[in-house]
């Protein structure tokens, strides 16, 4: 069966310090995957999808980015965290006729 | 522009009732999915039910069940014998070119 893993489950960060969130799927072979972001009682943001290994397309400007070294790695990261990088983030990947698995998520807090 | 829309952003319902949570969305595509995903406090996005657009028969899930109106872009979600488990945001979903557009939410509350 095909499962997805995230983590950490929960960061705190100082401003100006470097980030890298990882997520990697087990059971299934070039998987699309993505990035989302999610304020507090809010909608999913969109940040990064991937149809392949080095393949990435951002949705929002912003100060992260996202790579895909290996088929079921995607890894989310910035160089220096802003205080308006708080937030939930969670990782995807598309599976049959579309429907979405997520990650357990990881709660970011910049300090 | 696809767009998904919730129009209620908050509802409450006592245990054991039936609810229904709304959503409309827009798009010029023939066929598609469209997906109701669940939310409950742990922030676990759950899959609840899935609808492809080329289906006439609404879907169902135990006690969950769409009633999609394809002409009319509405795709709502009804839950039946509510439950205290089902306290939860609720996100109504349309998929378009690898990506999926997400609806704001409704907050749904089951009250004992």
């Amino acid at each position: 069966s095909q499962t997805i893993h995230q983590w950490p489950a929960t960061l705190v960060q100082p401003v100006g310090s470097p980030l890298s969130l990882e997520c990697t799927v087990e059971g299934t072979s070039n998987p699309n995957l993505y990035w989302y972001r999610q304020a507090a009682g809010r909608g999913l943001q969109l940040l990064f999808y991937s149809v392949g290994i080095g393949q990435i397309s951002s949705e929002v400007p912003q100060n992260l980015s996202a790579s895909r070294p290996q088929d079921r790695q995607f890894i989310l990261s910035s160089k220096k965290l802003l205080l308006s990088d708080s937030g939930f983030y969670l990782c995807a990947w598309a599976g049959a006729n579309y429907g979405y698995t997520f990650g357990s998520g990881t709660r970011l807090t910049v300090v | 522009a696809q767009t998904v829309t919730q129009s209620q952003p908050e509802m409450s319902v006592q245990e054991a009732e039936t609810v229904t949570l709304s959503c409309t969305y827009d798009t010029s595509e023939n066929n598609y999915y469209l997906f109701w995903y669940k939310q409950p406090p742990s922030r676990q996005m759950i899959l609840v039910i899935r609808q492809e657009a080329y289906k006439q028969q609404n879907a169902t899930e135990n006690r969950f069940s769409v009633n999609f109106q394809k002409a009319a872009k509405s795709f709502s979600l009804k839950i039946s014998d509510s439950q205290l488990g089902d306290t939860a945001m609720y996100f109504c979903a349309f998929y378009s070119n690898y990506q999926l557009i997400w609806g704001a939410g409704t907050k749904l509350i089951i009250k004992p």
